[in-house]
């Protein structure tokens, strides 16, 4: 069975911190993985997609993957309150995505 | 650029009662995903509608079943409803390539559907 293991949180960091948010994950198969952020009440919105091994940077925000380990984590650099939120982390194949639980963080100003 | 939208936001049924829930995907998009959501869990996988077929389906009874049109909005109807499918149903879209394991999908706002 597909399984992507996020720790629940809340992950609580002061604004300006790193926020390190990190997710594993059992298909070896998955071939895609994506971050999404969800606000309370709100559907997920797609903030990062990685699919080679390495760093991927975009704005504030890092993604990396490291298919060995079946490891995926999103650092978010600069911290802001408006960055509370839970972020959801997803692997993937051909057409299905496989979502973890979520990882709440708090942003504190 | 008009973004995945779903209809209706909110829908209160009770159990054993049969809903439609829609969707239209982002300009572009070919392919829609379902998934429900329950209350602090993450999205689950209900099945995939590409060139009006179901793709692939996630472990979810019979009474959910889907239609996609020629104009690649869909449509999620779920049967004889029980207290247990109160959720948010979110209906993402994406672009098939047919040469690439690449999936992104986005969400549209989702419906929330209360069971009573």
């Amino acid at each position: 069975q597909k399984e992507v293991e996020q720790n629940s949180g809340p992950l609580s960091v002061p604004e300006g911190a790193i926020a390190s948010l990190n997710c594993t994950y059992s298909d070896r198969g998955s071939q895609s993985f994506f971050w999404y952020r969800q606000y309370s009440g709100k559907s997920p919105e797609l903030i990062m997609s990685i699919y080679s091994n390495g760093d991927k940077e975009d704005g504030r925000f890092t993604a990396q993957l490291n298919k060995a380990s079946q490891y995926v984590s999103l650092l978010i650099r600069d911290s802001q309150p408006s960055d509370s939120a839970t972020y959801l982390c997803a692997g993937g194949g051909y057409s299905t995505l496989t979502f973890g639980k979520g990882t709440m963080l708090l942003v504190s100003p | 650029d008009a973004g995945v939208t779903q209809s209706p936001t909110h829908l209160i049924k009770t159990r054993g009662q049969q809903v439609t829930l829609r969707c239209s995907p982002k300009s572009g998009h070919d392919t829609v995903s379902w998934y429900q959501q329950a209350l602090g869990q993450g999205p689950q996988f209900i099945f995939q509608y590409y060139e009006e077929e179901e793709r692939q389906r996630g472990n979810f009874p019979d009474r959910f079943s889907g239609h996609q049109f020629p104009n690649y909005s869909s449509e999620l109807n779920v049967n004889a409803l029980l207290l247990g499918d109160s959720a948010l149903y979110l209906c993402a879209s994406s672009w098939a390539d047919r040469g690439s394991s690449y999936n992104e999908q986005f969400f549209g706002p989702g419906t929330r559907l209360t069971v009573l």
